[in-house]
């Protein structure tokens, strides 16, 4: 049963303190996205890999964010130092693109942080 | 500012009734995919479209994409408490198939 596989499910932590997500995507898939969701803003694109190379991060703070991809079966976003403003559930998402077809993207079950 | 728009923000309605929920942008999109979201769950792929003015049906969900693609609509015949969910649509625009969300239209279905 594949699936995309996000750790930690739930992270506190406090201000300043350094915070690494995880995702596993699909074996094979050649796409990554990372997304960020809160009620208010809704799903953001953060961060988009192809072949494991950063497409597109307009979207992440770049002062504090970072998103690599250091194999294939491994998609990292790390925030230092975190903040309150960034409480949120991130999602990781894998999928099979070809040219301009996305494909259908599949969502892991996301991290949801809260800085205290 | 959000590049796909959707409407309405919220739908309560009872069991047996029908819905639309539209998404708009004044952008062309090379495709449009609707997903829908669970509480606790990430986003599950309905369908996607391709082409202007396609029309698709999943059961009791009729999805339409405009014929200029820069809007689509999910209509919801009979709707069952089920069909509870947030609804997401979301885009690509560009030659890489980035994929953009819009903010949801979450639906309440009451038996």
């Amino acid at each position: 049963d594949a699936r995309v596989t996000q750790t930690p499910r739930d992270k506190v932590t406090e201000m300043g303190q350094e915070v690494t997500m995880r995702c596993q995507p699909i074996l094979g898939h050649n796409t990554v996205f990372w997304y960020r969701q809160t009620m208010m803003q809704g799903l953001e694109l953060l961060a988009y890999f192809r072949n494991r190379a950063p497409l597109d991060d307009s979207g992440m703070p770049k002062d504090r964010f970072s998103a690599e991809m250091p194999d294939a079966t491994l998609a990292t976003l790390k925030i230092q130092p975190s903040e309150p403003r960034d409480s949120a559930v991130y999602f990781c998402a894998s999928g099979l693109a070809s040219g301009a077809n996305t494909g259908e993207l599949f969502f892991g079950e996301g991290s949801r942080l809260t800085v205290l | 500012t959000q590049l796909l728009e959707q409407s309405p923000q919220f739908l309560s309605i009872q069991e047996g009734e029908n819905l639309t929920v539209y998404c708009n942008s004044s952008s062309v999109f090379s495709s449009l995919q609707w997903y829908r979201q669970e509480p606790g769950e990430g986003p599950v792929l309905l369908v996607t479209v391709v082409t202007g003015g396609e029309v698709k049906k999943l059961k009791r969900l009729t999805f339409q994409f405009g014929d200029a693609r820069k809007d689509s609509s999910l209509h919801i015949t009979a709707a069952q408490p089920g069909d509870t969910g947030l609804y997401l649509c979301a885009g690509a625009r560009d030659s890489w198939g980035k994929l953009q969300f819009g903010a949801g239209t979450q639906v309440v279905v009451t038996p």
